[in-house]
């Protein structure tokens, strides 16, 4: 079946660097987003894995295993404004490219 | 700003009435999917339309509705409502199987 498991809640301190790590149990993998959500606003996008490695973009990077049916994100040089919900999301090629999403990972930054 | 624009922001009706919330995609892309997200949960997938036909659906009730119109934009009309409907409600939009891009979302409130 389908299964996408990140950790609940993270806490870091500003400065710091933090990796959100998610699992997945899917068929037909088409790639692995991340997507950024303050509370009460939009979702939005981060980063697109389809190949393993990684990918880097600033101070955020992402990393794929497809093997290992694992990813990460990692933040690093963090700031207060990170503080928000972290979503990890696969995309399936044989459900007309749905995207099953992961609960997300709340990160709590401190000073 | 994603591009993607949805009316109302806000949302405050009664138990038992019909509301109607509204998404234009980004300029060019065919899919639009709706989302509720609930207070403190993760994204629920509802339903998608891809140039003005039903393509996925996911956990959406039989009281919900939706459909995409030829102009591309898409409403979706939730009736009966009762209070655990409540929530906010994402539309996204992208070019077939690309990125999902978000729109602000609209905050239903049932009193």
């Amino acid at each position: 079946g389908q299964n996408i498991d990140q950790p609940t809640e993270m806490t870091a301190t500003e400065g710091a660097i933090v990796q959100i790590n998610c699992t997945y149990q899917t068929s037909g993998f088409n790639g692995l987003f991340w997507y950024q959500q303050h509370a009460g606003e939009a979702p939005t996008f981060l980063s697109y894995n389809v190949l393993d490695g990684l990918e880097e973009k600033g101070r955020f990077s992402s990393f794929l295993s497809r093997s290992k049916g694992y990813s990460y994100l990692l933040l690093k040089e963090l700031q207060m404004k990170d503080s928000a919900s972290y979503l990890c999301a696969v995309r399936e090629s044989h459900s007309n490219y749905q995207l099953i999403w992961g609960a997300g990972t709340k990160l709590i930054i401190k000073p | 700003d994603s591009g993607v624009t949805q009316t109302p922001k806000h949302l405050i009706t009664a138990t038992g009435q019909r509301v109607t919330l509204r998404c234009s995609p980004r300029s060019g892309d065919l899919s639009v999917y709706w989302y509720q997200q609930s207070l403190d949960q993760g994204l629920q997938f509802l339903i998608q339309y891809y140039n003005g036909e039903e393509r996925a659906k996911g956990n959406i009730l039989e009281r919900f509705s939706a459909q995409q119109f030829p102009d591309l934009h898409s409403e979706l009309n939730l009736s009966s409502l009762e209070l655990g409907d409540s929530a906010l409600y994402f539309c996204a939009s992208s070019s077939d199987s690309d990125t999902q891009y978000f729109g602000p979302g609209t905050r239903l409130t049932v009193l």
